[in-house]
């Protein structure tokens, strides 16, 4: 089992860009979700994912979009790039709420100039 | 409203000393789930041990131990012996009645030799 897998593992993207961060599981999980990590703030939820099909904001949605057509498949969209937006991106999976760990994937370092 | 506090930003302990990590949590709800991860310098989010609401008793893994009690709304971390291998950052965190994860701000654990 690879877990999750995340890519790229470094991006560097000019203000106004757009791109795709890549993540996939292969542990059959429902949930999904999409953190970025700042210094000193923790992780701060972007988006998640309860199913394929559904998806919901967390609590920073702005400038990034998501979708789910599997279940596998979790890529988040950054639309127009903004140095705001540099930062450490996990993905994560669950299988289900309650008591079920959040699997990480290794991450993806995001540098907007 | 949830929330998470770990009031220790950074500790600094040398090799074979016990640290105590302090996680304080918030929520109404009778029915939630505690969880610690680990961030090592390497930067993967590692699951450490979760607790469910319902459940009071400690937990001891090897040279690691919880301490859960509600009266206090605390879950705090033990490392007995500490180890330079312990230098991370740890992360508490906080799910009640949906799916999202709360997440303290970390605590940074630099283990001197």
């Amino acid at each position: 089992n690879a877990g999750v897998t995340q890519t790229p593992k470094f991006q560097v993207l000019k203000t106004g860009q757009s791109m795709t961060l890549q993540c996939a599981q292969d542990m059959n999980h429902e949930y999904m979700s999409w953190y970025r990590q700042d210094p000193g703030m923790g992780l701060r939820l972007i988006h998640y994912s309860v199913g394929a099909g559904i998806t919901d904001q967390g609590e920073v949605p702005n400038g990034y979009n998501v979708s789910r057509s599997t279940t596998e498949d979790f890529p988040l969209r950054l639309l127009s790039a903004a140095p705001s937006q540099t930062s450490v991106y996990f993905c994560a999976s669950s299988y289900g709420g309650g008591n079920s760990p959040l699997h990480f994937g290794n991450g993806t370092r995001l540098t907007v100039t | 409203a949830q929330k998470v506090t770990q009031a220790q930003t950074e500790i600094s302990v040398v090799e074979k000393e016990d640290v105590t990590l302090d996680c304080v949590y918030e929520t109404r709800d009778t029915t939630y789930y505690l969880f610690w991860y680990k961030q090592p310098p390497s930067g993967e989010l590692v699951f450490l041990i979760r607790r469910n609401s319902f459940d009071e008793q400690n937990e001891i893994s090897g040279r690691y131990s919880w301490n859960f009690q509600k009266s206090t709304s605390s879950f705090n971390f033990t490392i007995t012996a500490s180890q330079v291998v312990d230098s991370a950052v740890y992360f508490c965190a906080l799910r009640d009645s949906n799916y999202q994860l709360i997440w303290g701000a970390g605590t940074k654990l630099i283990i001197k030799p």
